[in-house]
């Protein structure tokens, strides 16, 4: 099983919608996830980091983690054609201290 | 404040031949890692140093090497390229290593190997 899993898409939502990207990861003693966006071509940038129970609110972003489920997600209102790009989780690297193992990504499509 | 550098951007190579990529972190962070992202996948864990010392390394072959400067900048070196060493080559620093601290990535670079 892979550290952290994510469904690749492409997941399509049209603008203005919520879009909803979800993450599952199999170490049950992580602690603390990332979420980045990548744009074809481009490196990673972050957008959120959630490492407690619960919500995590940022602008039109929300994370949320629920460590019994063991999965992750990441909220997008009032989807944005800018918006569409590549989203990758990260959670803590299997091998110990605090490099990251990321998804396979999900690929975000926001039509007009 | 400036970001995560990288040199070159681009590189090609051929099979066999040797490449030194090099990355300067965000002033006043020590930790440097490296990841390897192939197109299609997500990024790759390759090494992590802080403080000039490895600390840690992910599953790739001892093609790979790295090490970090007293500038806390890094060099990652591999030697014997193989096809499959193309990729985009990330550098990702961070201020020390509490597991919470955010990492951000350089602009890449993109090797091409024939």
């Amino acid at each position: 099983q892979k550290e952290v899993e994510q469904n690749s898409g492409p997941l399509s939502v049209p603008e203005g919608a919520i879009a909803s990207l979800n993450c599952t990861y199999s170490d049950r003693g992580s602690q603390s996830f990332f979420w980045y966006r990548q744009y074809s071509g481009k490196s990673p940038e972050l957008i959120m980091f959630i490492y407690s129970n619960g919500d995590k609110e940022d602008g039109r972003f929300t994370a949320q983690l629920n460590k019994a489920s063991q999965y992750v997600s990441l909220l997008i209102r009032d989807s944005q054609p800018s918006d569409s790009a590549t989203y990758l989780c990260a959670g803590p690297y299997t091998g110990g201290g605090n490099k990251l193992t990321f998804g396979t990504g999900t690929q975000l499509k926001v039509e007009l | 404040d400036a970001g995560v550098t990288q040199s070159p951007t681009h590189l090609i190579k051929t099979r066999g031949q040797h490449v030194t990529l090099r990355c300067s972190p965000i002033s006043g962070h020590k930790s440097v890692s490296w990841y390897q992202q192939v197109l299609g996948q997500g990024p790759q864990f390759i090494f992590q140093y802080y403080e000039k010392e490895e600390r840690g390394r992910g599953n790739f072959p001892d093609r790979f090497s790295a090490r970090q400067f007293p500038n806390y900048s890094s060099e990652l070196n591999v030697n014997a390229l193989l096809l499959g060493d193309s990729a985009l080559y990330l550098c990702a620093s961070r201020k020390g290593l509490s597991g919470v601290e955010t990492q951000y990535f350089g602009p890449g670079t993109r090797l091409l190997v024939l």
